[in-house]
């Protein structure tokens, strides 16, 4: 099925290990994000990317890099976990300008534990 | 203030009823709207866009007021499958903010 896909699903890492979390669309969307969501919060923009060859900062970037790596693929890099990046990751997708008008379409998550 | 701002809820209602969320949002720029679900554990997906004539997609109206800020999100013949947390969302550019929603319980 066409869509966002999110790997891996679970990750559990060890307080000062990096890791990449890869996502890809297959839906041509131009914009492309990562949110993170802590237990009974709402969703938190980490960085987004409105373009190929363009990214930006959210509202909570410390900790975190990324890369438009093509159209369809945007990549979240933590290099150095700490247990406070302990949350649910989740990569979305969408038509968005000056009037985002189709809303975005989400991965289904990285359940990520720091350790 | 801020951004969007949604009744946490929980809302018990029993399968049949009717039950309305409602939002408000701080940001005058903000040019379009939706209403997300989110179910436990689970991605949030699309319900629907939000239009200031109002929208109507089977059992749920959605409602804009662009004077007052506010959204509204009515639905009817609740069923079980309901139950999910509900995320008001309006937008403008990229930095779109997502609320913690409203959770729904629809009881049998």
């Amino acid at each position: 099925n066409a869509g966002v896909t999110q790997t891996p699903k679970f990750q559990v890492l060890k307080t000062g290990q990096s890791m990449t979390l890869q996502c890809a669309q297959d839906m041509n969307h131009n914009s492309m994000y990562w949110y993170r969501q802590d237990p009974g919060m709402g969703l938190r923009l980490i960085y987004y990317s409105a373009s190929e060859g363009t990214t930006d900062k959210g509202e909570v970037p410390n900790g975190y890099n990324v890369s438009r790596l093509n159209k369809r693929e945007f990549s979240l890099r933590l290099e150095s976990a700490a247990p406070s990046q302990t949350s649910v990751y989740f990569c979305a997708s969408g038509v968005a300008g000056k009037n985002p008008t189709y809303g975005y379409t989400f991965g289904s998550g990285t359940r990520l534990t720091v350790v | 203030r801020k951004e969007v701002e949604q009744d946490p809820g929980p809302f018990n209602v029993p399968e049949g009823a009717t039950v309305a969320f409602n939002c408000t949002y701080s940001n005058s720029a903000s040019q379009s709207f939706f209403w997300y679900r989110q179910d436990c554990r689970k991605e949030p997906k699309l319900l629907m866009s939000v239009y200031s004539s109002g929208n109507e997609d089977g059992r749920f109206t959605a409602q804009l007021n662009r004077a007052s800020q506010y959204i509204s999100l009515l639905i009817r013949d609740s069923k079980l499958s309901d139950s999910a947390t509900y995320l008001c969302v309006p937008t403008g550019g990229f930095k779109t903010i997502f609320g913690a929603g409203t959770r729904l319980f629809v009881k049998a």
